[in-house]
């Protein structure tokens, strides 16, 4: 049975800050892992999709790597800024869409 | 244009009550889901439609239903409202094959 964590559950920094999140998987077997963002009160959107063919995925600020063979995606945010305040999930598919339990961000000025 | 679509936003409701939530998606999509988020933010898959057929259908009470008059609608029906059903629910949907899945705003539902 797939399942998918986050770490850290909450992070709080500085803007202008380089930030790692992590997620992790337990079945490597995945076709795809996608990162979203969710703001207070909003639903959800997607920020990137790497295939697995893939070993990054590259949208502005944000930069998210895949290493199936050991299991985790890191979603990497340079130079933060407070608008990112939000809190980040990862997802991967099985015949649904397994979260992880998400890491809240908040960047302050 | 609006990819995934729910109504109502917010929805505040007495014990015993039965609601629905409607969702639309005008991608072209094949699957439809529901998802829960509980209060620690954890999302939970409720059903699953694709191609107006149930494939998932989770350890859920049988008091909320789903119903999918054509492929582009999904809509969630909810009988007996109890306290512990408030939470938000999100729609969404995706293609197979594809892997990207698309979600609504989220519909945020207090049952008091």
């Amino acid at each position: 049975k797939q399942e998918v964590t986050q770490i850290p559950a909450a992070l709080s920094v500085p803007e202008g800050e380089n930030l790692v999140l992590n997620c992790s998987f337990t079945d490597s077997a995945i076709y795809n892992l996608q990162w979203f963002r969710q703001d207070p009160g909003k639903g959800l959107t997607s920020l990137l999709l790497i295939q697995s063919s893939q070993r990054e995925q590259t949208s502005g600020r944000l930069n998210a790597s895949l290493d199936k063979s050991s299991g985790r995606s890191t979603l990497y945010i340079a130079a933060s800024q407070p608008g990112d305040s939000a809190t980040y999930l990862c997802a991967v598919p099985d015949d649904k869409l397994i979260f992880g339990t998400g890491t809240r961000l908040q960047v302050f000025p | 244009d609006t990819a995934v679509s729910q109504t109502p936003k917010y929805l505040v409701t007495q014990m015993g009550n039965d609601k629905s939530i409607k969702c639309e998606q005008n991608l072209g999509h094949d699957t439809m889901y529901w998802y829960k988020q509980d209060s620690k933010k954890f999302l939970k898959i409720m059903f699953s439609y694709n191609n107006k057929e149930l494939i998932i259908n989770e350890t859920v009470p049988n008091r909320f239903s789903p119903k999918s008059p054509d492929k582009a609608h999904l809509n969630l029906h909810i009988n007996s409202l109890e306290l512990g059903d408030s939470a938000v629910y999100f729609c969404a949907s995706s293609q197979v094959g594809q892997g990207q899945a698309f979600f609504g705003q989220g519909t945020r539902l207090t049952v008091v």
